[in-house]
């Protein structure tokens, strides 16, 4: 069974960073893509950052580009997001979620919160 | 960017059909996603490329795209199928976008 569990997340002021993991179990991590998509309070979910198998190849939300970094490490089949610079805005559920046929996000992980505040 | 377009809520009565539109320029041509969402869990998705289901996903969910709307179907709605909704594409041309979502209340 395919599991993604996401941490990291939590209290921190506004231009302070974060790193948050997704360890991943349930299927060879190095054969796919994965993701990181964020929800605001009560808001919709937004695309963040894609990885593909090999790291080779890396996509940014306009958003975050400049600001946070997706790696992974495939012999520890996790996932990372440093996020630096962080602002109020900021303040969501960070989800990973493994890529699926046509793009889809098929397995997605529980959250970690993520708050930006004074 | 590509826009997509969903209603904020929609409301049916026990064992109807939902009908639940995702609106986006040209989207019969791209591949369609849905996820449903209850409070307070992750998204799960529940139809992938415009008409299939994951394995685990009850057959009274289905899906169509065309033209500028792609449909989201759920047959004999049940209490349990009350959640948000939403679509999402991703295309070689825009970064993955989510529409907006839909929330669905079964009377």
């Amino acid at each position: 069974e395919v599991h993604l569990v996401e941490s990291g997340g939590g209290l921190v002021q506004p231009g302070g960073s974060l790193r948050l993991s997704c360890e991943a179990s349930g299927f060879t991590f190095s054969d796919y893509s994965i993701n990181w998509i964020r929800q605001a309070p009560g808001k919709g979910l937004e695309w963040l950052s894609y990885i593909s198998n090999s790291g080779g190849v890396i996509f940014y939300a306009d958003s975050v580009k400049g600001r946070f970094t997706i790696s992974r490490d495939n012999a520890k089949n996790s996932l990372y997001l440093q996020m630096n610079t962080l602002r109020v805005e900021d303040t969501a559920v960070y989800y990973c979620a493994r890529d699926g046929d046509g793009h889809c996000f098929m397995y997605w992980g529980q959250g970690t919160l993520v708050s930006v505040s004074s | 960017s590509y826009d997509l377009t969903q209603p904020l809520s929609v409301s049916l009565a026990l064992g109807q059909t939902a009908r639940i539109t995702c609106g986006g320029n040209n989207i019969g041509s791209k591949n369609v996603h849905w996820y449903q969402q209850k409070p307070g869990q992750a998204p799960v998705l529940v139809i992938y490329k415009n008409t299939n289901r994951p394995s685990g996903i009850p057959e009274r969910f289905s899906g169509s795209n065309s033209g500028n709307t792609a449909t989201l179907i759920i047959s004999e709605a049940q209490a349990g199928d009350e959640a948000d909704y939403c679509c999402q594409v991703w295309d070689t041309t825009t970064a993955p976008v989510f529409g907006g979502g839909t929330k669905l209340t079964v009377l």
